[in-house]
């Protein structure tokens, strides 16, 4: 896409409460939104993603939504633990490759 | 099987001087990108490749050319390095379904 926003830069959740990271797009034409995790030093990897013929996904303590009329997709973890602190990423799908957001610190507190 | 590999892990280079970063897989993949990735900026893409002979620039392609000779490497080079190219360089592979698998990075320090 051509610019994907993201908020919030960071999140600071206390161990067992809900997270939610959202971002907006602005590419129409884009029918592909994953999710990254990053751990410190690390590389991004996928944790989940979802495609433009459907509205939500999930996998276990993690699912995402998706609203074309409105251009915006979250990410939703649930029941957090410590070992989800890390930076997350939306990305959607450009001409070209993968547009990626500016990314959320989660912080879990024990 | 080791997936996408990168070389070198980190360097340091000073202003002005040259240096390639490889990119490595054996995962078959058609398509190939660098990004690279600063401090709260998330990974820009620098270049990328939809096939072996064939490159094409993204987002951030000043100072960097690339080249793919063969479909398993994706070579990135610098050919005279500044302190603005400071950063964390990613390679990443797909094949064509959108989806991408990144290798673990290279840090590079321009002094």
């Amino acid at each position: 896409g051509e610019n994907v926003e993201q908020h919030p830069s960071t999140l600071s959740v206390q161990e067992g409460d809900s997270a939610v990271i959202k971002c907006t797009y602005s590419d129409s034409a884009s029918n592909y939104f994953p999710w990254y995790k990053q751990e410190l030093g690390k590389r991004p990897q996928l944790i989940i993603d979802i495609r433009s013929n459907v509205g939500e996904k999930k996998d276990q303590r993690i699912a995402v939504t998706l609203n074309k009329t409105a251009k915006h997709f979250s990410l939703h973890i649930t029941e957090t633990q410590p070992e989800d602190s890390a930076v997350y990423f939306c990305a959607d799908t450009g001409r070209r490759a993968l547009t990626f957001g500016s990314g959320t610190r989660l912080q879990v507190q024990p | 099987n080791a997936g996408v590999t990168q070389t070198p892990k980190f360097r340091v280079l000073k202003t002005g001087q040259s240096m390639t970063l490889l990119c490595a897989q054996d995962m078959n993949h058609e398509y190939m990108y660098w990004y690279r990735q600063d401090p709260g900026m998330g990974l820009r893409l620098i270049h990328y490749s939809v096939g072996e002979g064939t490159t094409a620039k993204g987002e951030v392609p000043d100072g960097y050319n690339v080249s793919r000779l063969k479909k398993q490497n994706f070579l990135l080079g610098l050919e005279s390095a500044a302190p603005s190219q400071t950063s964390v360089y990613f390679c990443a592979t797909g094949d064509g379904s959108y989806e991408q698998y990144f290798g673990p990075g290279t840090r590079l320090t321009v002094t």
